[in-house]
């Protein structure tokens, strides 16, 4: 356990419907990143928030999904008229000014049908 | 960032050293090199990390080259629950434009077999 949760862990929704994801990063991190990863590839970076701020977003973050990081504590993914191609691990990290690593959470599995 | 080359898949038997190369020839000065690994199902866990100089702490010890272009990870006597996917990654300081994100390749499939 690195002290990053994510809620739920595991998501199944049929196609069209919206889905929300939830991180906690630890306490005292203010970096906070999403990262989606699909079967057999490495994880791919998303976004990054830096307290509630949001200052990157990857190119594979569409219209159709959000983040926000409202009081720069917990995070929330949101994806809006899923489609089949959204099926991933949906990995949350987060990290503190100056210190390199990053800490992961468990993920949240999402399965669109 | 630079990119990175690992072998797709290795073995090792359990309790000897294992040793997982990176080929990183277009690293910049300013950047890091860092391990990360990934048991089935769980999030990657970070390993460790080195500009120049070898680096060791209680889970691995990391050999990177004096030309900088190649490194190595050594996990000093493997286990089972060492089986993973291992990925060696680039990456400048955390400052500037690349806040820190992390840019994963396909890492190497290590298993550790009895």
């Amino acid at each position: 356990d690195t002290g990053v949760s994510q809620d739920p862990r595991h998501k199944i929704t049929k196609r069209g419907q919206n889905v929300t994801f939830r991180c906690d990063p630890i306490s005292e991190h203010n970096r906070l990143y999403w990262y989606r990863q699909t079967l057999g590839q490495g994880p791919e970076f998303l976004t990054y928030f830096q307290n509630e701020a949001q200052l990157e977003k990857s190119r594979l973050l569409s219209d159709r999904f959000s983040a926000e990081r409202p009081k720069g504590s917990f995070s929330t993914l949101e994806i809006q008229r899923t489609e089949q191609g959204d099926s991933a691990m949906y990995l949350c990290a987060s990290s503190r000014r100056g210190i390199y690593e990053q800490y992961f959470g468990p993920g949240t599995r999402l399965t669109v049908t | 960032d630079a990119k990175t080359t690992q072998p797709p898949s290795m073995d090792c038997a359990e309790g000897r050293a294992a040793n997982l190369p990176c080929n990183h020839s277009t690293i910049s000065g300013n950047e890091y090199v860092y391990w990360y690994r990934q048991i089935h199902s769980q999030g990657p866990q970070y390993i460790i990390h080195g500009l120049k100089n070898n680096e060791t702490n209680e889970m691995a010890s990391l050999i990177i080259t004096e030309d900088r272009k190649s490194s190595t990870l050594i996990l000093p006597h493997a286990t089972l629950r060492d089986t993973a996917v291992y990925y060696c990654i680039v990456r400048a300081n955390a400052g500037g434009t690349s806040y820190g994100k992390l840019t994963f390749g396909q890492g190497t499939i290590l298993t550790v077999h009895p």
